[in-house]
């Protein structure tokens, strides 16, 4: 699989592999992490969220991981499909009501 | 879970004409935001449209280049004015129904000639 140890702005991978897509936050009071998918000419949509009481949270196909030590987010798809192509943001939440602060962007790349 | 309709979906305008982008929502919700995301870039928070109140602005914006109405709780427009080519971005309504994620809109695409 390919994985990223800082934020890039693109990421290609071969069918089949595991992605890795990484965010640095900047707010160490957030509480609230998301990550959302933007496919080209769609507004964003939800795929994945973790609240600051957890390390760890899986969804389908998906795995969140969140690191408030270093103030670092994670994303992982298993067998990455090309239909996982489009750009992924994280968003943090640093109070209950309030909007979402996004973080670059990452364009995902997959061919077969 | 919320559908949230946006309209015009785009446009195209001339340069110191402004526009009033609608976001109509299927149910009623408190919170919902404004974001501009310019071409390649990310979501960038516009504005906060409280309902029967003024719109609370981030840093950057202001109400007189983006007034911002809220008559109820399913209902909001964005004008942008006296646009300029650099105001040409993708605006995008969003709302907060629970305590959760924000459901956005497909965006109005905007290009200011």
């Amino acid at each position: 699989g390919e994985s990223v140890g800082l934020h890039l702005p693109t990421l290609s991978v071969q069918e089949g592999d595991n992605s890795i897509i990484n965010c640095a936050y900047s707010n160490s009071a957030s509480d609230y992490f998301i990550w959302y998918k933007q496919e080209s000419g769609k507004g964003p949509q939800f795929i994945i969220d973790i609240r600051s009481n957890m390390d760890k949270r899986q969804g389908q196909r998906v795995t969140v991981l969140l690191n408030k030590t270093v103030k670092h987010l994670s994303l992982q798809i298993a067998a990455t499909q090309p239909g996982d192509s489009a750009v992924y943001f994280c968003a943090e939440r640093s109070q209950a009501g309030t909007a979402l602060i996004f973080g670059k962007g990452t364009t995902l790349s997959v061919s077969s | 879970s919320a559908v949230i309709s946006q309209k015009p979906s785009r446009d195209i305008c001339q340069r110191g004409t402004s526009l009033t982008i609608q976001c109509q929502v299927d149910s009623q919700v408190t919170m919902m935001f404004w974001y501009r995301q310019q071409p390649g870039q990310s979501l960038t928070l516009i504005a906060t449209a409280n309902q029967g109140s003024e719109a609370t602005y981030e840093s950057g914006f202001v109400i007189d280049k983006f007034p911002i109405s809220r008559p109820n709780l399913t209902f909001s427009t964005l004008t942008v004015s006296n646009m300029s080519p650099e105001d040409s971005s993708i605006y995008l309504c969003s709302v907060l129904p629970g305590t959760g994620e924000l459901f956005f809109g497909e965006g109005s695409r905007l290009t200011v000639l």
